[in-house]
């Protein structure tokens, strides 16, 4: 088992550009989530996927977000366009799937927009 | 309406000392899985503890333990004799057994103090 890996760890981008994040979930794992975290807040959902099927996309995910997950594997996310209110740190979790299990955290992206 | 509140954002006591976290909740399914998070400075958030709505009884592991409430719809988390290293933003969190994501509180910043 070895975690969730989220890549780059940082990433500061002007406003306008595009940014593509990635994540690695733990193998086993069949669900991958999305979430986002501001200053001083909790983690809030943005889009999961199971395998390779996104289920399910908050309304925070505008339609400059777009996420994918090709081969039920790793995942990226890309911001286009970037504004300064996209900054914040960007989280992905993998989990088993099963109903109570519990979400692995990677250690995030945090994106800052200039 | 699913919401998880964390009413004091910040709390500062001294080493050796107790700390209870709040956690108060809202779900209309009548099964649910609550959790607890923490987020050290290193920014990764670790899995502490789940808990199933069927299954009230309080839970201790070394120096945290939780009391689960249904009737005041509430799961304290209390740390004995506080570290140092207990210190770090803890999240409550909340999955509905008919949802797929899983809703955090907006944390609780706690301060050991040597």
């Amino acid at each position: 088992d070895t975690g969730v890996s989220q890549n780059p760890r940082h990433k500061i981008t002007k406003r306008g550009q595009n940014v593509t994040f990635r994540c690695d979930p733990i193998s086993e794992h069949n669900r991958l989530y999305w979430y986002r975290q501001t200053l001083g807040q909790g983690p809030e959902f943005l889009t999961y996927f199971q395998n390779e099927a996104q289920l399910e996309k908050s309304r925070l995910l505008s339609d400059r977000f777009s996420a994918e997950r090709p081969k039920g594997s790793f995942s990226t996310l890309e911001i286009q366009r970037t504004e300064q209110g996209d900054s914040a740190m960007y989280l992905c979790a993998s989990s088993p799937g099963t109903g109570n299990s519990p979400l692995h955290f990677g250690n995030g992206t945090r994106l800052t927009v200039t | 309406a699913q919401k998880v509140t964390q009413a004091q954002t910040e709390i500062s006591v001294v080493e050796k000392e107790d700390v209870t976290l709040d956690c108060v909740y809202e779900t209309r399914d009548t099964t649910y899985y609550l959790f607890w998070y923490k987020q050290p400075p290193s920014g990764e958030l670790v899995f502490l503890i789940r808990r199933n709505s069927f299954d009230e009884q309080n839970e201790i592991s070394g120096r945290y333990s939780w009391n689960f409430q249904k009737s005041t719809s509430s799961f304290n988390f209390t740390i004995t004799a506080s570290q140092v290293v207990d210190s770090a933003v803890y999240f409550c969190a909340l999955r509905p057994h008919r949802d797929d994501k899983i809703i955090f509180g907006k944390g609780t910043r706690l301060h050991i103090l040597p």
